[in-house]
């Protein structure tokens, strides 16, 4: 079955840092873009960040470039975001998504919360 | 920077009936452009992409369709498990970015 499984969510205070786990399991990780994707309590889904198969090509959203930095570990078939100087706008649901070109984002992490709060 | 602005915010229907959801980009993005479906609690799902091709397991009432700039999510005979929020989504080449629109809600009337 293909799936990922996200972890690493949790309640941290302004200005503190976290780092979001994304574990692959039933495909090619490595042949796969990434993206991180989340999704503010009650709001819409915002785009965070992408990394290429082989980790050659980044972006980021301009809302958390500079402070979130995406990386991959294909042979550990697992995904990472870590968010620094974090803000309590950046509470949300974080999914991570897995990119087919030309298709979409096809698969998707039941997703982590992140609670930014004094 | 391409804005994606979907319409109406809410639509309020019966089962049975259809329903048509507007996504506008304010820019040309091709046919570079893809549907998801999202219920409560649950991670997004793909419905259609490059517009108007039904992602794999996805019932043929749902279609979409448009290119350039105006593009429209057609749900022919609501099931009850149709009420969700749907999400349109372009991908730009620069700035390089996956903009989502702000989602229209498909509500039991």
């Amino acid at each position: 079955e293909v799936q990922l499984v996200e972890s690493g969510g949790g309640l941290v205070q302004p200005g503190g840092s976290l780092r979001l786990s994304c574990a692959a399991s039933g495909f090619t990780f490595s042949s796969y873009s990434m993206n991180w994707v989340r999704q503010a309590p009650g709001k819409g889904l915002e785009w965070v960040s992408y990394i290429s198969s082989s980790s050659s090509t980044i972006y980021y959203a301009d809302s958390v470039k500079g402070r979130f930095t995406i990386s991959r570990d294909n042979g550990k078939n697992s995904l990472y975001l870590q968010m620094n100087s974090l803000r309590v706008e950046d509470t949300a649901v974080y999914y991570c998504a897995r990119e087919r070109t030309g298709y979409g984002l096809d698969v998707w992490g039941q997703g982590t919360t992140v609670t930014v709060s004094s | 920077e391409i804005v994606v602005t979907q319409s109406p915010a809410t639509l309020s229907l019966s089962p049975g009936e259809s329903a048509t959801l507007s996504c506008r980009a304010s820019q040309s993005v091709s046919s570079y452009l893809t549907w998801y479906q999202q219920k409560p609690g649950q991670a997004p799902r793909l419905l259609i992409y490059d517009a108007s091709n039904r992602a794999t397991g996805i019932p043929a009432r749902f279609s979409g369709s448009g290119s350039g700039t105006d593009f429209t999510l057609t749900i022919s005979s609501l099931e009850p498990e149709d009420f969700a929020v749907y999400y349109c989504q372009q991908r730009s080449n620069w700035p390089p970015k996956w903009t989502f629109g702000q989602g229209t809600k498909v509500e039991i009337k």
